[in-house]
């Protein structure tokens, strides 16, 4: 069975950071491309950031490109977003996502339960 | 980026009718669309990929169609548990992008 199992998120202070991690299992890690996706209080999803399943390649959303950095360790099925320079815009769950693969795209077939991340004073 | 838009942003519909959502892509994607269901509190679920593939275990009710840059997801006989928001995305590449999301209600 996939899991992904978030963690991480809590009340940081504008300007601060937050590291988010992403515990997953029940797939061969290293295979999926996986992202971060977030979504603020009653408002809809917005991608935030994805890596390929050997973590050469790192895709950003424009809202936090040169704030936020994802990694992957394959040998902890464990995907990270590094969060700087926090903003009150930042405020959302975020949701980790797994890529399943498929030759016709890219989606998200499994999603975390989501960590809430605020950004307050 | 490729800017998703759909349309309506919700509607109300009664258990059994037929309903459709519209999306639109601000350039062609060919067939690389998904659909996503979600419920208050509750992760999206992947529904439609391809513009028209069904995900396993996805019944039969939801269908997609479309190309380049308009598609729908029809859903054929609405039951009590498909009240949600749905919500498109683009799949061309790594760099998502989704659609404001529909609200489908109660009349």
């Amino acid at each position: 069975e996939v899991q992904l199992l978030e963690s991480g998120g809590g009340l940081v202070q504008p300007g601060g950071s937050l590291r988010l991690s992403c515990a997953a299992s029940g797939f061969t890690f290293s295979s999926y491309a996986m992202s971060w996706v977030r979504q603020a209080p009653g408002k809809g999803l917005e991608w935030v950031s994805a890596i390929s399943g050997s973590g050469s390649s790192t895709y950003y959303a424009d809202s936090v490109k040169g704030r936020f950095t994802i990694s992957r360790d394959n040998s902890k099925n464990t995907v990270y977003l590094q969060m700087n320079s926090l903003r009150a815009e930042d405020t959302a769950v975020y949701y980790c996502a797994k890529d399943p693969g498929y030759s016709s795209g890219w989606y998200v077939d499994y999603w975390g339960q989501g960590t809430l991340v605020t950004v307050s004073s | 980026d490729i800017q998703m838009t759909q349309s309506p942003s919700s509607v109300s519909a009664s258990v059994g009718d037929r309903v459709t959502i519209t999306c639109r892509a601000s350039q062609g994607i060919s067939s690389w669309l998904a659909w996503y269901q979600q419920k208050p509190g509750k992760a999206p679920k992947l529904l439609i990929y391809a513009a028209s593939r069904l995900q396993s275990g996805v019944p039969s009710r939801f269908s997609g169609s479309g190309s380049g840059t308009d598609f729908t997801l029809t859903i054929s006989s609405l039951q009590p548990e498909d009240f949600a928001t749905y919500y498109c995305q683009q799949a061309n590449s790594l760099r998502l992008t989704f659609g404001g999301g529909t609200k489908v209600e109660i009349k």
